[in-house]
């Protein structure tokens, strides 16, 4: 059974950079039937997708967020990665890893726990 | 970008109702549509995708229907579990956007 966990700081300062990582277990992130993805929610808020990562190395943004953000995978750890740079209050959030399933789904199907940063100095 | 809203972002219910929620795009997606289940503390659970497909695990209550703009989910029967918040979710061109939820309320 695939299973994600989110890791990283829980604080980080405005201007600098958010930086989290999705352990995989139960799996390889090599595998080409899932693409790698990041979500958030703000507190009492909606979700919002940030990004995903193919097994390849081909990434997808949300546009809104495409100048602050890189997603990666380090296949020798089994994980992939989130940077978004010049954060500000807005980007505190609870932030979630996923897989995405695209052509038989369409949908993200397995979810990490989340981990939730706050930007605050 | 394709924008999701969802109507109405609150319903107040009792056990045993049918409760439709809608969500709207703002172009055409086909049946390139989702929902998801989330309870407080929680990650979002998958319960319909492609529009009306049941994921597995998930009770027959819940049902999807809909394509091109319009998709509606359905819980013909709602029970104490269901009270949740309710998201769905477009995929388009590697492109994803959410709806912005429906809070379903103990009435």
């Amino acid at each position: 059974q695939l299973q994600l966990q989110e890791s990283g700081p829980g604080l980080v300062k405005p201007s600098e950079t958010l930086s989290l990582t999705c352990t995989v277990s139960g799996g390889s992130i090599s595998s080409g039937t899932y693409y790698w993805g990041w979500i958030r929610q703000p507190p009492g808020k909606g979700l919002e997708w940030i990004g995903s990562i193919y097994y390849s190395g081909s990434t997808y943004y949300n546009p809104y967020l495409r100048s602050r953000v890189t997603i990666s995978l380090d296949t020798s750890k089994n994980q992939f990665s989130l940077k978004l740079s010049s954060v500000t209050a807005a980007d505190t959030a609870i932030y979630y890893c996923a897989t995405f399933v695209w052509g038989s789904l369409d949908a993200f199907d397995i979810w990490g726990q989340g981990t939730m940063v706050t930007v605050s100095s | 970008d394709i924008q999701m809203t969802q109507s109405p972002s609150t319903l107040s219910a009792s056990v045993g109702d049918r409760v439709t929620i809608t969500c709207r795009a703002s172009q055409s997606i086909s049946t390139c549509l989702a929902w998801y289940q989330q309870k407080p503390g929680n990650a979002p659970k998958l319960l319909i995708y492609k529009a009306s497909s049941l994921e597995s695990g998930v009770p027959s209550r819940f049902s999807g229907s809909g394509s091109g703009t319009e998709f509606t989910l359905t819980i013909s029967s709602l029970q104490p579990d269901d009270f949740a918040t309710y998201y769905c979710q477009q995929y388009n061109s590697y492109s994803l956007t959410f709806g912005g939820g429906t809070k379903v309320e103990i009435k």
